[in-house]
């Protein structure tokens, strides 16, 4: 089992639906979950931080974490074409000054006019 | 300042040469870390400094040796590579090293090409 995994896509949505992101992770020691935005060409942008179980909420942007379910998920609100990118999911875990972020293999996002 | 920066944004060279990147922040981040990201594929870790101190390696051939001079700047060298090397070398900092949900901030790569 892989460590992170993202629902494979390419996941489609109209400009103004709401576009929803899942992600698993396989290690129960993980502490500290990612979403990153990464246009084609460029590096990853944070655009979530959510460590706590629940629903955290920025702008059109809602991760959301159930560590019981090892279970992470992006919700974006009025998607809007500018959206369109690859999002990636990413787990911290460690301990001392050993740790790691790893990435799942990415979900291309494509919204349409 | 809230970036982290990477040079040379491009970069091509023979399997013969050695070359070497940077990266620098000053945002007073005591991790930094290398990536190497193929087309199509999420960032892989390379390496992790913590304060100033090689932490982790994930078994990366020995032709790419990291540096840290000092808390702001981070080099990769980079000497005898392979053409499967070619990739995106993305550079990160943080502000802790994660357990309290401190973020990545990444440079934006090295875009290098092995001839």
């Amino acid at each position: 089992q892989k460590e992170v995994e993202q629902n494979s896509g390419p996941l489609s949505v109209p400009e103004g639906a709401i576009a929803s992101l899942n992600c698993t992770y396989s290690d129960r020691v993980s502490q500290s979950f990612f979403w990153y935005r990464q246009y084609s060409g460029k590096s990853p942008e944070l655009i979530m931080s959510i460590y706590s179980n629940g629903d955290k909420e920025d702008g059109r942007f809602t991760a959301q974490l159930n560590k019981a379910s090892q279970y992470v998920s992006l919700l974006i609100r009025d998607s809007q074409p500018s959206d369109s990118a690859t999002y990636l999911c990413a787990v911290n875990k460690g301990g001392g000054s050993n740790y790691k972020l790893t990435f799942g293999k990415g979900t291309l996002l494509t919204v349409n006019p | 300042d809230t970036e982290v920066t990477q040079t040379p944004k491009h970069l091509v060279m023979g399997m013969t040469n050695k070359k070497s990147l940077k990266c620098e922040q000053h945002m007073g981040h005591r991790a930094m870390y290398w990536y190497k990201q193929k087309a199509k594929k999420p960032p892989e870790l390379m390496f992790v400094y913590s304060y100033e101190k090689l932490s982790i390696n994930e078994s990366v051939p020995s032709r790419f040796s990291p540096e840290c001079p000092n808390s702001s700047l981070l080099n990769l060298h980079l000497h005898a590579l392979q053409p499967e090397d070619s990739a995106l070398y993305l550079c990160a900092s943080s502000q802790g090293h994660g357990g309290a949900g401190y973020g990545y901030t990444f440079g934006s790569g090295t875009r290098l090409t092995v001839v």
